[in-house]
């Protein structure tokens, strides 16, 4: 079954530093999104992206992030210079029909822990 | 902006037992999805719902959409250990490629 893979599953970075989140969608799908999940907290929204640029992402989504589509298979998520609260859940998800009519399929996450 | 209301935020109920979990919008819904997540894990899609009034099931969980397309009820029948876990709704503010928002999630616990 097709699945939609992120990694690392686990990051322990010092504040300040450099993180690149890595996803891997689903072959044949064209849009990508980036959720995160602070503990205990709501899934919350940070990107979409289609035809290699963002088409939407929400207040949290500041310039300390980034995203790329490098080559045809990989999707990142870059955060330039983590904060303490960047410690989250990060999921990636892809679907493959253009409106909100088909499954929206997630990655089993990378957590990200800033200290 | 949209909001999703889940109830309970936790379940606690006995093996054997039926068990239901609502999720209201202030404002219609073009989409409502239904996910669970365990701990620290990802989201698995359980259901989709479009229409006013649509009914699905998959094994015994039934999901439904009500006619103003602003509540929606997920039922398990006979609850499991398997089922414990968060269940989460999300919602589609229209057709186009929007993402979705979800609500904080409802947190099942079976026991045995």
């Amino acid at each position: 079954e097709p699945e939609v893979t992120q990694t690392p599953s686990h990051q322990v970075t010092q504040m300040g530093q450099e993180v690149i989140l890595r996803c891997v969608p689903i072959s044949n799908h064209l849009y990508f999104y980036w959720y995160r999940q602070i503990l205990g907290q709501k899934v919350e929204f940070l990107v979409s992206f289609y035809n290699n640029e963002i088409s939407e992402k929400s207040e949290i989504f500041d310039d300390q992030f980034s995203v790329e589509r490098p080559d045809g298979s990989n999707f990142t998520l870059k955060i330039r210079s983590t904060k303490l609260e960047d410690s989250a859940m990060y999921f990636c998800a892809s679907r493959g029909t253009a409106a909100n009519t088909g499954e929206l399929f997630f990655g089993e996450g990378s957590r990200l822990t800033v200290l | 902006s949209q909001e999703l209301e889940q109830s309970p935020q936790s379940l606690i109920v006995q093996e054997g037992k039926n068990l239901t979990i609502n999720c209201t919008s202030s404002k219609t819904l073009y989409g409502l999805y239904w996910y669970k997540q365990k701990y620290g894990e990802g989201l698995i899609f359980l259901m989709m719902l479009q229409k006013g009034g649509e009914e699905k099931s998959h094994e015994k969980i039934t999901a439904k959409l009500d006619e103003k397309k602003q509540q929606s009820s997920l039922h398990i029948t006979a609850s499991q250990p398997s089922h414990a876990g968060i269940y989460l709704c999300g919602a589609a503010k229209n057709s186009g490629n929007t993402p979705l928002v979800f609500g904080k999630g409802t947190r099942l616990s079976v026991i045995a």
